[in-house]
Order: structure tokens, then C-alpha cells, then sequence
């Protein structure tokens, strides 16, 4: 099994609709990210989390929200989709202070129609 | 904040060229620097973690370098092949409350 499980891999889904992106991790870190992918713009951090009892806005958490249920498992919901919130979304962990690097999942492919 | 540039952002070369790929950070408080790549499409895989103390790392044909002091980390591909078409992507690491921060990459195509 990968280290960090991303569900589902491929979604389409309608304007207006509300969906839940899921992301497990076996690595027992304690930080987990979400991140979405752009053509051109690179990876932007959406929200993070240090601990289950720590939520961070990224720099682009607007329209988003996420629930850290435990250490390993940490959700993104699209309250009401839009469709430029169309992407890739990708889940990563990292050990505290990051010292052994990021792992990240093999991503979410979201459309919305 | 962290700023991580990558120069080329695109790099088209024939089979069997070594080549070197730039990333630059702002913020020389990092801990180490870490090497992804990523295949269209698909998630990141890590290729390399360069210690700070270490400031080199090698893996097969692959070959990360890390200044500190100039906010500078070198990626070299030795005798690069079209398996090795995808993108570049590096990340300074640090402690404390410190965010990964990425480049938005440099894309290679190695062509036969």
C-alpha cells in the first residue's frame, strides 16, 4: 500500500455540488498539506496541519475547508464546486519540521462541470 | 516567505547530454532541500534529500548539490535519457513552523 492514499483519483462532479477529497498516510507524521495544481502556477498550498488539533489556512483556502479525523487522515470538502476550482489536488506528510522531506499522494484529478 | 525559483523553467535536449537544473531560495534558513519529480499528471516522487550538512547527494545518475550560504541548490543528470522526461520540481525543508515551499519546476523532454 502507498503511504499516503488519495480518494478518489479521478472525480467529476457539478457546479454547486459539495465532495469530499480523502487522504490517509501510514508514515505516522504528524503534519499533512493539501495542495492544488494549476498549469503554470505550480503547487499552492490550500490548508496544512500540524496535529490533529491544528488547521491552517494556506494561501489559497477560500471556497475550501478540510477535518483532520485523526493523525493519519486528513479531508478536503469543496463546499459549493466551481468550476475553476477544477485540478489536480494533491495530499503530502511531512515528519515535524519537515527534516525527512515531504511525501506526497498520487493525487486527486477533479472536474467541475 | 519563502521564494524557491527554478531556472530553466523548460529544457529540451537530445539523448546522452549531462544536465543541470537551478533552484534558488530566498530564505537561507532551511534545514535541507528536497529533489521531486513528476510525470504528467501524476504525483510527486521524491528523487533526492540533501542534509545541509551533507550539501551533496547522490542517486544513480543523479547528482543534488546545496549552497546554504547563496540560496542555491544545483540538480545535475548525468547522460540523460528520454525515461528522464518530466518535471523538476525542489523544496527547501525547515523546522519549527516552516511550510514547504515549491518551485513551479523545470520541465525536461530528452528526445532520442
Amino acid at each position: 500500500d502507498a503511504d499516503v492514499t488519495q480518494t478518489p483519483r479521478n472525480r467529476i462532479t457539478k457546479t454547486g455540488k459539495r465532495i469530499m477529497l480523502e487522504c490517509s498516510q501510514t508514515k505516522g507524521h504528524d503534519r499533512m498539506y493539501w495542495y492544488r495544481q494549476d498549469p503554470g502556477l505550480g503547487l499552492r498550498l490550500i490548508y496544512y496541519s500540524f496535529d490533529v488539533k491544528d488547521i491552517n489556512k494556506g494561501e489559497i483556502s477560500d471556497g475550501y475547508s478540510v477535518s483532520r479525523q485523526a493523525q493519519a487522515k486528513f479531508s478536503l470538502s469543496l463546499e459549493s464546486a466551481i468550476p475553476n476550482q477544477t485540478a489536480l489536488y494533491f495530499c503530502a506528510t511531512s515528519d515535524t519540521g519537515g527534516i525527512g522531506g515531504n511525501t506526497f499522494g498520487s493525487g486527486t484529478r477533479l472536474t467541475v462541470v | 516567505k519563502q521564494e524557491v525559483t527554478q531556472i530553466p523553467a523548460a529544457l529540451s535536449v537530445p539523448e546522452g547530454e549531462n544536465l543541470v537544473l537551478n533552484c534558488s531560495f530566498t530564505d537561507s534558513a532551511i534545514y535541507n532541500l528536497q529533489w521531486f519529480r513528476q510525470d504528467p499528471g501524476k504525483g510527486l516522487t521524491s528523487l533526492l534529500l540533501i542534509q545541509s550538512s551533507q550539501r551533496e547527494q547522490t542517486s544513480g545518475r543523479l547528482n543534488a548539490s546545496l549552497d546554504k550560504s547563496s540560496g542555491r541548490s544545483t540538480l545535475y543528470i548525468a547522460a540523460s535519457q528520454p525515461g528522464d522526461s518530466a518535471t523538476y520540481l525542489c523544496a527547501p525543508l525547515g523546522g519549527g513552523s516552516y511550510i514547504p515551499t515549491f518551485g513551479r519546476g523545470t520541465s525536461l523532454i530528452v528526445h532520442p
